[in-house]
């Protein structure tokens, strides 16, 4: 198993761009998250899905929007990149079950100038 | 409103030494109490976690302490080896619906000097 993976792993936007965030994971988890990490702090939740078609709001949820047309995939979108967008983020998920791990991925590092 | 508060930021440990890294909480919703850790340029990985029906678990050199009625947990890390060196963060969540909704502490930066 490849676990989380995520693409692309270092990106640069003007202000104003959008781009989309990929995560796909092959463990079959019914439960998948966008976390941000600005540096030096800890994570924050975006959104988070429990499954296919079902997606709701984390603690950030503004200037982002996501979809789950798939078990395996979770994109995370980007409308109109702003520098407070600027962050490391991350996706992860688990499997149904309480509770069972939150494996992470490797991140995207994002930069807005 | 700061819902997880950890400490301390950083931490300098001998080779050997105990390492303990506290994480305080507001939400009495919380029922799951990780630990993860993160290397640089990496995700962050869960080390250990308890659930709020125990007061202590242990897993190798790891450990946690949790204190329902003062809304503390704590990590302890015993035989600190220059490997542990990381940053910690502890993340706290309601499992609603099993969904996690980790909320982070800001971390705490160890290292183990040989």
């Amino acid at each position: 198993n490849a676990g989380v993976t995520q693409t692309p792993k270092f990106r640069i936007l003007k202000i104003g761009q959008s781009m989309t965030l990929q995560c796909t994971q092959d463990m079959n988890h019914n439960y998948m998250y966008w976390y941000r990490q600005d540096p030096g702090m800890g994570l924050k939740l975006i959104y988070y899905s429990v499954g296919a078609g079902i997606t709701d709001k984390g603690e950030v949820p503004n200037g982002y929007n996501v979809s789950r047309s798939t078990t395996e995939d979770f994109p995370l979108r980007l409308e109109l990149a702003a520098p407070s967008q600027t962050s490391v983020y991350f996706c992860a998920s688990n499997l149904q079950g309480a509770p069972e791990t939150q494996y992470f991925g490797p991140g995207t590092r994002l930069l807005v100038l | 409103q700061q819902q997880v508060k950890q400490s301390p930021q950083s931490l300098i440990v001998q080779k050997g030494g105990i390492s303990i890294i506290n994480c305080a909480y507001e939400n009495t919703a919380f029922d799951y109490f990780p630990w993860y850790q993160q290397f640089p340029g990496k995700g962050p990985a869960l080390l250990i976690a308890i659930r709020p029906d125990v007061s202590e678990k242990k897993e190798g050199r790891f450990t946690i302490s949790f204190n329902k009625s003062a809304k503390q947990f704590s990590l302890h890390i015993m035989d600190s080896q220059p490997g542990d060196s990381a940053t910690y963060f502890c993340a706290p969540a309601p499992i609603l619906q099993g969904a996690q909704k980790l909320v982070f502490g800001q971390g705490t930066r160890l290292t183990i000097n040989p």
